[in-house]
């Protein structure tokens, strides 16, 4: 596709369970970026990619967070035992190569932790 | 430690009118600024950027405007559209590192 591309639109889950955040950058997009938007928030960074690895994991809330990218394409943010405060948009972003170019975003997941 | 701050969370302005929209940010190693926009439900979109050499960009009715030495930027809207209403969010970078975002400003244009 043309654009960055997230899976499910929308996902309701149960406290306590796990669950798995789906980005397909744009093709030929090295960089690749998780952000979160908690309700009256701003853009919280969680985590980006260069090709496959994760030089920047800072902005992970907790060891409950992790992601992985492969092939230097689809990334995936899991959220193991998720809790209430998990519920927000994740939005994941991608850019060329070098990083200080403008990120095309997704059009994100809304959490729901119930 | 917020790096870039957004400290208007709303602004309302009248339509045809001029909209400025105000970032500050603390790391004076950011060398690439970007401005986007947001509208309910979707993701953020990019407006306009401006590097760190430059003090003024402009395309069409935007124009952002870099201050170094007071580490501030601002984003200029004129005229003001119904369409311009959103959020918009100021973001930093430094070389190959990551973007930081502000909180964003809500803007509303009035009619």
């Amino acid at each position: 596709g043309a654009g960055v591309s997230q899976s499910p639109s929308n996902k309701v889950t149960e406290k306590g369970k796990d669950v798995e955040l789906r980005c397909d950058p744009i093709s030929g997009h090295t960089a690749l970026y998780w952000y979160r938007q908690s309700l009256g928030q701003g853009l919280e960074f969680l985590i980006y990619f260069q090709g496959n690895s994760a030089p920047d994991k800072s902005g992970l809330p907790s060891d409950r967070f992790s992601a992985e990218r492969t092939g230097g394409s689809v990334s995936t943010l899991t959220i193991q035992r998720t809790q209430q405060e998990d519920s927000a948009v994740y939005l994941c972003a991608s850019s060329e190569t070098v990083l200080n170019t403008e990120a095309f975003f997704g059009q994100g997941t809304r959490l729901t932790v119930v | 430690d917020q790096q870039v701050k957004q400290n208007s969370p709303s602004l309302s302005v009248q339509e045809g009118r001029i909209s400025i929209l105000n970032c500050d940010y603390t790391n004076s190693m950011f060398d690439y600024f970007l401005w986007y926009k947001k509208y309910p439900a979707e993701g953020p979109t990019f407006l306009i950027s401006i590097s760190s050499i430059k003090d003024k960009n402009e395309d069409g009715r935007f124009t952002v405007f870099l201050n170094k030495s007071a580490k501030h930027l601002s984003l200029h809207i004129v005229p003001s559209q119904p369409g311009d209403s959103a959020v918009y969010f100021c973001a930093a970078a430094r070389g190959n590192d990551k973007i930081i975002f502000g909180k964003g400003t809500r803007l509303h244009i009035l009619p």
